[in-house]
């Protein structure tokens, strides 16, 4: 398994501000993704974070709004930019040792945008 | 889009054996049956996986039927504590990406 936490663990921010989240893993891994869960739906990914070169983006998501870093092996930041209402949910981090292993989440952000 | 059906709801009594039930009729000959379940407030978690025998660990019991279009979880004794979401997920080996459903609510009662 992995240990992953995330910070901050919750918060509520205003409206057309941006917050940062970060995704520390307790050993390199290889794959790290972030995913959205909004209010009372199932989870959706956002993206992969790839080490050292750009996210890999889903259909629906873009760059500007989702900036994503991943400087090394263990560690990733997901930027939630420019925040509406329609931006409060879960935001997770999951990890995977190798490509077709089982997935490890971390226990997720939530976000409250007024 | 998910490629499983599930229930979105199920019940079951404390003690006894839960069998969640997936259908994944258009499942490839490369694709794996995963499932994890979601603990309200908290990250999913990673039960179990099998391609096309079934798989047993410390968690639960994966059986897929012959033609690999169904499979059916079953957690021998349910407690309050595994009370949550279970999503199945049919995955490719050689992807990175899971695809969630909708999944289905079991609640166990006591």
């Amino acid at each position: 398994s992995a240990v992953i936490s995330q910070k901050p663990s919750r918060d509520i921010c205003q409206r057309g501000t941006s917050l940062t989240i970060q995704c520390q893993v307790d050993s390199q891994v290889t794959m790290m993704f972030w995913y959205r869960q909004q209010p009372g739906q199932s989870l959706t990914l956002i993206a992969t974070a790839n080490q050292g070169s750009e996210a890999t983006y889903e259909s629906g998501f873009v760059i500007d709004k989702f900036p994503i870093s991943r400087p090394n092996l263990t560690f990733s930041t997901l930027t939630v930019s420019n925040m509406s209402p329609e931006d409060s949910s879960i935001y997770l981090c999951s990890v995977e040792r190798a490509l077709g292993n089982e997935q490890f989440f971390g226990p997720g952000t939530r976000l409250t945008v007024l | 889009d998910a490629k499983t059906t599930q229930p979105p709801s199920m019940d079951c009594a404390e003690g006894r054996a839960a069998n969640l039930p997936c259908n994944h009729s258009t499942i490839s000959g490369n694709e794996y049956v995963y499932w994890y379940r979601q603990i309200h407030s908290q990250g999913p978690q990673y039960i179990i996986h099998g391609l096309k025998n079934n798989e047993t660990n410390e968690m639960a019991s994966l059986i897929i039927t012959e033609d690999r279009k169904s499979s059916t979880l079953i957690l021998p004794h349910a407690t309050l504590r595994d009370t949550a979401v279970y999503y199945c997920i049919v995955r490719a080996y050689n992807t990175d990406k899971l695809i969630f459903g909708t999944g289905t609510r079991l609640q166990v009662f006591p």
